[in-house]
């Protein structure tokens, strides 16, 4: 099963960048990588996803390396609400999802 | 556009009670999934649906869970009966398709105590 791997933690000063990285070695040619966030009591929250190439949305931007084996999420101007669990799964394009979404990376936002 | 829909939102009962939890997806959405979400941990997929049929229960525990999606809409999860262990937020989530470039929508989540 293709899994990912993240940092349990990450800070970040208020409406700095913020870069959180995601591993996938054992990606296929057919998974999509999708990040979610998670704040704290709600359910996960869609971020962004892509394939091969890299994507920008009102919320952040996913850079994915060459070779597809990692990717990186960015948000441009951190606030105090960005603080969250932010979880980077892979989708199996052929249906058979398998998602496995592991522990994710604490954002903490420093004010 | 309404969201996925939950209830209850939370649920305590004793163990070897016995538990439902019901979802209602976004309108349209053909795909649905339970989680279970134990404090600390990420949600664990236990149950994908497209329409009314099951497309993975591989991590459900099958001898005390059961879940069903009658006429591929609303779905109910079961607990029979209920351990401590299983204290833990049970989440909904629909997506449109199964394909990766489906995003998925997720409920408030219940939250399930077991005393």
């Amino acid at each position: 099963d293709a899994k990912t791997t993240q940092p349990n933690s990450m800070e970040s000063n208020e409406e700095e960048p913020v870069h959180l990285p995601c591993n996938h070695s054992t990606i296929s040619g057919t998974d999509y990588i999708h990040w979610y966030r998670q704040l704290p009591s709600q359910g996960p929250e869609y971020v962004i996803h892509g394939l091969t190439s890299n994507v920008n949305n009102r919320m952040a931007s996913l850079a994915i390396a060459e070779d597809r084996k990692s990717s990186t999420l960015i948000l441009h101007r951190a606030t105090l609400r960005d603080a969250a669990v932010y979880y980077c799964i892979l989708r199996d394009n052929a249906g058979a999802n398998n998602l496995f979404f592991g522990t994710g990376t604490r954002l903490t936002v420093i004010p | 556009e309404a969201g996925v829909a939950q209830s209850p939102r939370y649920k305590i009962i004793e163990k070897r009670q016995s538990v439902a939890f019901w979802c209602n997806p976004i309108s349209g959405h053909a795909t649905l999934y339970w989680y279970q979400q134990i404090l600390g941990q990420g949600p664990k997929l236990l149950i994908q649906f497209q329409n009314n049929g099951v497309v993975d229960d591989s991590q459900l525990p099958k001898d005390r869970f059961s879940a069903e999606r009658l006429k591929g809409v609303d779905s109910t999860l079961k607990i029979q009966p209920a351990k401590l262990e299983d204290s833990a937020v049970y989440l909904c989530a629909s997506s449109f398709g199964a394909r990766g470039n489906n995003e998925q929508f997720f409920g408030p989540g219940t939250r399930l105590t077991v005393l």
